[in-house]
């Protein structure tokens, strides 16, 4: 059974700092990762998804990278901004494609 | 270009009643799944639909079941509802269920 984990629950950075978020998952058979952003009482924004073949992937100040085999992903994050407090939550499509399996998020907050 | 819409975004039931909640996909795409966010967890999958059929299930008793449209829209229907069906209900679409999916703004349900 796919299990993914994140690490940390809560990170808490001052502004302009360069941070890494961490998701793992027990199953190394996927389709692909995604990374998604959660402000509070709301839906989710994808940020990147990350195909099986691909090793990472980038959009502005965001780099996920994948490292199947070990069952690890990473979302960098570049000089962080307050704007980017919300819960990021990592998920994988596993053996029954379209079914996103998620981890419970890291909550970040970013100071000014 | 219209993204993923669900209504109502609240809702407030009593346990014993039913409800029956609504998703519009994102224009272009043809299949949606419902996901179901408990407080402080990440969003679990209940089940997926593809050309008007439930293409897969979660793990989720039969009291959850679904419906789509020829226009591809979808409602989702709890009976017997209890104090643990009370969460965040999330719609996602994507283009032949695979690749990204897009998520609505969620339904919060409040049952008392």
């Amino acid at each position: 059974k796919q299990e993914v984990t994140q690490i940390p629950a809560a990170l808490s950075v001052p502004e302009g700092e360069n941070l890494v978020l961490n998701c793992s998952f027990t199953d190394s058979a996927i389709y692909n990762l995604q990374w998604f952003r959660q402000d509070p009482g709301k839906g989710l924004t994808s940020l990147l998804l990350i195909q099986s073949s691909q090793r990472e992937q980038t959009s502005g100040r965001l780099n996920a990278s994948l490292d199947k085999s070990s069952g690890r992903s990473t979302l960098y994050i570049a000089a962080s901004q307050p704007g980017d407090s919300a819960t990021y939550l990592c998920a994988v499509e596993g053996g029954s494609q379209g079914n996103l399996i998620f981890g419970k998020g890291t909550k970040l907050s970013v100071k000014p | 270009d219209a993204g993923v819409t669900q209504s109502p975004t609240h809702l407030i039931k009593t346990r014993g009643q039913q409800v029956t909640l609504r998703c519009s996909p994102k224009s272009g795409h043809d299949t949606v799944s419902w996901y179901q966010q408990a407080l402080g967890q990440g969003p679990q999958f209940i089940f997926q639909y593809y050309e008007e059929e439930e293409r897969q299930r979660g793990n989720f008793p039969d009291r959850f079941s679904g419906h789509q449209f020829p226009n591809y829209s979808s409602e989702l229907n709890v009976n017997a509802l209890l104090l643990g069906d009370s969460a965040l209900y999330l719609c996602a679409s994507s283009f032949g269920g695979v690749g990204t999916q897009y998520f609505g703004p969620g339904t919060r349900l409040l049952v008392l």
